[in-house]
């Protein structure tokens, strides 16, 4: 089956910095990525749309300047958390389709600021 | 938007009990998914059905797409079965759409 690479799994770091999350489709193609953030106890929030060699399309409430979202090519997303504040804390889910396929979903990226 | 509403929020089963989880959703799909998320936070994509039957061992879905619900169907329950259950949908006639996910179900299966 689809498989979607999320990198890294967990990450700590300090209020103030920046911290990048890769999303990686392994054996197809993405034309469309979508980035997830997920608090304790909570669904799926979804937080932006991407397409290959586009802006991203982000959901109301979701700061583009804060989270930064690159879609360069069909198999690579990233998510860049800038100037990262510990209630950004939270964890972090993509997930890339080809077409109207079913979403494939990575295993999340952790991410506490301290 | 669409509105995808799960029921009950949560479940507590002895091992080998059955289940039926329940998803509605207010406008019209075109995906509709089923997860299990595991205690590490995994997404498990159990099925892709926007309408019709499927099985795959113990588990079994249905969507009855004109009348906007699909249900879970989990049989002799295992305590590897516990986690949340999310049904996730995804508008018609907006192609490249993203899936909505529901509040989810969290299921406990106790031995």
């Amino acid at each position: 089956g689809a498989v979607v690479s999320q990198h890294p799994s967990w990450v700590i770091c300090k209020s103030g910095t920046s911290v990048k999350i890769e999303c990686r489709s392994l054996d197809f193609q993405a034309t469309t990525m979508f980035w997830y953030r997920q608090f304790p106890k909570q669904s799926l929030m979804l937080m932006a749309t991407s397409n290959e060699g586009s802006k991203a399309t982000y959901e109301q409430g979701v700061e583009k300047d804060k989270f930064l979202i690159n879609h360069a090519s069909l198999t690579l997303s990233t998510l860049t958390v800038t100037s990262a504040h510990p209630e950004d804390s939270s964890f972090y889910i993509c997930s890339g389709r080809a077409g109207d396929q079913p979403q494939h979903f990575g295993d999340g990226t952790r991410l506490s600021i301290l | 938007g669409i509105q995808v509403e799960q029921s009950p929020p949560d479940l507590i089963l002895q091992e080998g009990a059955n289940s039926t989880l329940r998803c509605n959703f207010s406008d019209s799909v075109n995906n509709l998914q089923w997860f299990h998320q595991n205690p590490w936070g995994q997404l498990i994509n159990l099925f892709y059905i926007p309408s019709g039957t499927k099985q795959n061992g113990r588990l079994s879905a249905t969507t009855v797409a004109t009348e906007r619900y699909s249900l879970l169907y989990i049989s002799s329950s295992q305590t590897t079965d516990s986690g949340v259950y999310f049904c996730a949908v995804a508008l018609a006639n907006q192609a490249g759409t993203a899936l909505i996910f529901g509040k989810g179900t969290t299921l406990s299966v106790s031995s």
